[in-house]
C-alpha cells in the first residue's frame, strides 16, 4: 500500500551508541517531518525538509541529525543516544491539503 | 510562529454524553486547522480539517469541529460518545499559504469515556 514506512517500529539501544531511524514515502511529497511525542508534551517538531537536499530545525533539534538526499527518504540519526531521548519519533509528509503520518517508532535508550 | 493551546490535559465523561474539547491557537496570517486521534498505543489518524470555507466540519465518528477566527478556536465536540472514544485528541495548526509548512502540535487532552 501506498503511505509511510518508519522502520524499525521498536528499537532498544545504548547509551552513547548512534542510532538511525527510517522513513519512506511512496508519493513524491515535497515536504517530510520528524516529529517526537512525549508525555505531556505532545508531538514536538524535531526537523524537517521542503525537498531533496534542503533540511531545516524544528522546535528540538539538539542531538539529531537528518538528510534528504533523496525525495522518498528522510533518515533521522541520533549520533550519540541519550536516555532523553527515549520517545516515540514519527515521520510525516504534507500533500496539498493536509499531513500524513507513519505508524511511529518507538525508541528506547538503556 | 504559530501556536496551539489545548484547554484540558484531561477530560471524562460517561457514556452517551456529550463531549467538548477545546483547542485555541494563535497565528498572524491564515491557517489550516486539524484534529487527529491517537488510540492507545497507535498512531494518529486523522478526525477532521479546516481549509476553508464553511466554519463547522465535520468528521470521522460523528464528530465535528467549528472554525472561530474571531476567537482564534477550533473546539471539537461529539453529541454522544461511546467507550471506543476513549484516546488522546491532538490539535494542529499550519500557515495556509507562504512556504511554512510546519505543522504545530497542542500537547494533547486525553478523553476517557466511563461506562
Amino acid at each position: 500500500d501506498a503511505g509511510i514506512t518508519q522502520s524499525p517500529r521498536y528499537k532498544i539501544t545504548e547509551t552513547g551508541r548512534q542510532v538511525t531511524l527510517m522513513c519512506h514515502q511512496t508519493w513524491s511529497h515535497s515536504y517530510m517531518f520528524w516529529y517526537r511525542q512525549d508525555l505531556g508534551h505532545g508531538l514536538r517538531l524535531i526537523y524537517y525538509s521542503a525537498a531533496a537536499d534542503i533540511t531545516d530545525k524544528g522546535e528540538v533539534p539538539d542531538g539529531y541529525v537528518v538528510s534528504r538526499s533523496k525525495t522518498e527518504n528522510f533518515p533521522l540519526t541520533l549520533e550519540s543516544a541519550t536516555r532523553s531521548q527515549t520517545s516515540v519519533y514519527f515521520c510525516a509528509s504534507r500533500y496539498s491539503t493536509g499531513y500524513t503520518f507513519g505508524s511511529g517508532t518507538r525508541l528506547t535508550v538503556v | 510562529a504559530q501556536s496551539v493551546t489545548q484547554l484540558d490535559s484531561q477530560v471524562p465523561v460517561f457514556e452517551e454524553a456529550p463531549v467538548e474539547l477545546r483547542c485555541n491557537y494563535s497565528s498572524s496570517v491564515s491557517v489550516y486547522l486539524f484534529w487527529y486521534v491517537q488510540y492507545p498505543n497507535q498512531g494518529l489518524q486523522l478526525l477532521l480539517k479546516y481549509l476553508s470555507g464553511s466554519t463547522l466540519v465535520k468528521g470521522i465518528n460523528g464528530f465535528e469541529a467549528e472554525f472561530n477566527k474571531s476567537q482564534t478556536s477550533f473546539h471539537l465536540r461529539k453529541p454522544s460518545v461511546h467507550i471506543s472514544d476513549t484516546a488522546e485528541y491532538f490539535c494542529a495548526v499550519s500557515l495556509s499559504g507562504g512556504s511554512n509548512y510546519k505543522l504545530t502540535f497542542g500537547k494533547g487532552t486525553l478523553l476517557t469515556v466511563n461506562p
